[in-house]
């Protein structure tokens, strides 16, 4: 079964150090990854995204993403976190089994509290 | 600048009562998709559309119908409301019937949708 998983729930960190934000997958095949943001009353805001190539993606706002095969893994990192960034945020992955529509399976969401 | 936007941000209705969400995109993308957002549970999809009067299910269908009679327009109907569809309803597009898979998705600002 296709999955995504986010292990944290919340992840807190002060601002100005680096953040990390994880995020594992399991696929069947060549995985296309997805972050998205998601502040207070708002939709989602895509950030980033893998699809070939570079194993380092970098998106909006600072943020990038590594992508690992052999540890399945897109963890997403910034250098210096800002109190701004402070969000719900979703890893994705494109379902294998719906052609290429572009149906995503969504993780549960972390929360990213930045303190000042 | 891309655009999705969803009828009501807040809504509230009885058991029993037929619901209708709307969302319109102007981006003239092919895939639409409606999901809930639930605390814990990230994002799950109810339905998907990958072009007009086409629709199919997505991994919680039950209790909600769909109709794409125009391009951009998707709506998502609650036949007969209950109080476990309480919920956070966001709409999505993207590009792409046959190569969706490589495009993100935009989203709407979300319906909260509280059914008493």
């Amino acid at each position: 079964a296709q999955s995504v998983a986010q292990p944290e729930d919340q992840v807190n960190v002060a601002e100005g150090n680096p953040l990390t934000v994880k995020c594992t997958y399991s696929v069947s095949g060549n995985p296309y990854l997805f972050w998205y943001v998601q502040y207070p009353n708002r939709g989602l805001q895509f950030l980033l995204k893998y699809i070939t190539g570079d194993n380092l993606v970098k998106g909006s706002y600072g943020f990038e993403a590594e992508f690992n095969k052999s540890q399945t893994s897109f963890h997403l990192k910034k250098p210096s976190a800002l109190v701004s960034d402070s969000a719900l945020y979703f890893c994705a992955v494109r379902s294998y089994g719906s052609g290429n529509t572009g149906k995503l399976i969504f993780g549960q969401g972390t929360t990213l509290q930045v303190k000042p | 600048d891309v655009k999705v936007t969803q009828s009501s941000r807040y809504l509230v209705k009885r058991t029993g009562e037929k619901v209708f969400l709307e969302c319109v995109q102007d981006m003239d993308h092919e895939n639409m998709f409606w999901y809930r957002q639930d605390p814990g549970l990230g994002l799950r999809l109810i339905y998907f559309s990958y072009d007009v009067k086409m629709k199919e299910k997505g991994d919680i269908p039950e209790g909600y119908s769909v109709s794409r009679e125009k391009k951009e327009r998707f709506s998502l109907i609650l036949e007969s409301a209950s109080t476990n569809q309480t919920s956070m309803y966001l709409c999505a597009s993207s590009l792409g019937r046959w190569t969706g898979a490589k495009y993100e998705q935009f989203f709407g600002p979300g319906t909260r949708l509280t059914v008493l």
